[in-house]
């Protein structure tokens, strides 16, 4: 089946820094790949939806500044947490929509915990 | 716009129980719905999907959920639980034809007992 590679699943950084976590589909091609941030105990916020070759859609809230998105090719789609804090510390996922599935199918990468020190 | 509505953000049932778990969704046109589970700090595995076809959709693990139109809901169940069924479930819509997002619930522990 379908298999989103998220990394890192872990990172830890300085505050002020900035970190890029990668999300790549493996055996499709994803024309849409989705980020979203989720709190302790909360559910799945979507941060924004980017297409492969244009510019992200950022959901309402989202700084576009702070969250730097990319989607330079079919399989891969890049989010950089741009001069990080603490408030940023989150589990960020990826998900990726394969084009030859239209709007079923979602799949999910396996998260990213990043902590800011 | 398009929501779902999880009741209960715990759930508790004892080894071989039967499993519920509650999604009504708000829509004006039938949509997509989905059920996805979490082991901690992992990514969404999806469970099933209902895409206007069979009411009744069979998914991984044993699990199954029912489309109800009158009752706008999506339940999850499952026969008889497993310890290995511990986990966060979600669920999602999504607009039919070229609708891009899948907007999810809250979300539901589910805590399974010996």
């Amino acid at each position: 089946g379908a298999v989103v590679s998220q990394h890192p699943s872990r990172v830890i950084c300085k505050s002020g820094t900035s970190v890029k976590i990668e999300c790549r589909s493996l055996d499709f091609q994803a024309t849409t790949m989705f980020w979203y941030r989720q709190f302790p105990k909360k559910s799945l916020m979507l941060m924004a939806t980017s297409n492969e070759g244009s510019k992200a859609t950022y959901e309402q809230g989202v700084e576009k500044d702070k969250f730097l998105i990319n989607h330079a090719s079919l399989t891969l789609s890049t989010l950089t947490v741009t001069s990080a804090h603490p408030e940023d510390s989150s589990f960020y996922i990826c998900s990726a929509r394969d084009r030859g599935q239209g709007n079923y199918g979602y799949t999910f990468g396996s998260g990213t915990r990043l902590t800011v020190v | 716009a398009q929501s779902v509505t999880q009741l209960g953000s715990h759930v508790s049932v004892s080894e071989g129980a039967l499993v519920l778990l509650r999604c009504n969704y708000s829509s004006s046109v039938p949509p997509y719905l989905f059920w996805y589970v979490q082991y901690p700090n992992q990514g969404l595995q999806l469970l099933l999907k209902y895409t206007s076809a069979a009411t009744l959709v069979k998914g991984i693990n044993g699990f199954e959920a029912e489309f109800k139109k009158s009752e706008t809901s999506f339940h999850l169940t499952k026969p008889s639980a497993h310890m290995s069924d511990a986990a966060e479930y979600f669920c999602a819509v999504s607009p039919q034809g070229g609708g891009n997002k899948l907007t999810f619930g809250t979300g539901t522990q589910l805590k399974v007992e010996l």
